[in-house]
């Protein structure tokens, strides 16, 4: 079955700061994966998809970039954080049985 | 319109009954549906996927969809406290790309 890796688990950063949030994935090969966001109360915002090495989607134009260096890697960057960065990041990835998500990282800038 | 919508609740039942949650989609297309449970700041998992008309079951959970209405609901038989959660709807448009409800908080009293 299929695993999802997140860290860190929480995040404060500074407004302006620079973000990098890794997910890693174990027990398939080529997955498709996703960054979700959630704010506080609120569902879940799709930001990247990724369906191999190299290959992102955007959803959203905003502050936030996406890379996918290996197959079972995919990470999350922002050069400089806004405020309106904070939420719960989640990472996904689907098999045939459905999509699972990693345990999240909640970030606050502050 | 937004794509997935649910209403946000909080649905209030009994121990014991029957809590049933909807879900309305955009996107004539769409081919797969899911449901979620999210429990206060946890990441999603998985309950249910449906992707033909009619019901499906597992347990106490039964999934429902309606193509021509684009419907799908979830009914919880016998509610317990520890299903006390968020609930998620989530379609998947197609392009492998999973777009989820705002959710609807369920709140089961003893």
């Amino acid at each position: 079955s299929q695993t999802i890796h997140q860290w860190p688990a929480t995040l404060v950063q500074p407004v302006g700061s620079p973000l990098s949030l890794e997910c890693t994935v174990e027990g398939t090969s080529n997955p498709n994966l996703y960054w979700y966001r959630q704010a506080a109360g609120r569902g879940l915002q799709l930001l990247f998809y990724s369906v191999g090495i190299g290959q992102i989607s955007s959803e959203v134009p905003q502050n936030l970039s996406a890379s996918r260096p290996q197959d079972r890697q995919f990470i999350l960057s922002s050069k400089k954080l806004l405020l309106s960065d904070s939420g719960f990041y989640l990472c996904a990835g689907n098999t045939n049985y459905g999509y699972t998500f990693g345990s999240g990282t909640r970030l606050t800038v502050v | 319109q937004k794509e997935v919508e649910q209403n946000s609740g909080p649905l209030s039942v009994p121990e014991g009954a029957i809590a049933s949650l909807n879900c309305t989609y955009s996107d004539r297309g769409s081919q797969s549906f899911f449901w979620y449970r999210q429990y206060s700041g946890k990441s999603p998992e998985l309950i249910m996927s449906i992707y033909s008309n009619g019901d499906k079951e597992d347990g106490r959970f039964t999934a429902q969809l309606n193509k021509a209405s684009q419907y799908v609901s979830l009914l919880i038989r016998d509610s317990q406290p520890s299903d006390s959660a968020t609930y998620l709807c989530a379609v998947d448009r197609g392009y492998n790309k999973l777009i989820f409800g705002a959710g609807t908080r369920l709140a089961v009293h003893p």
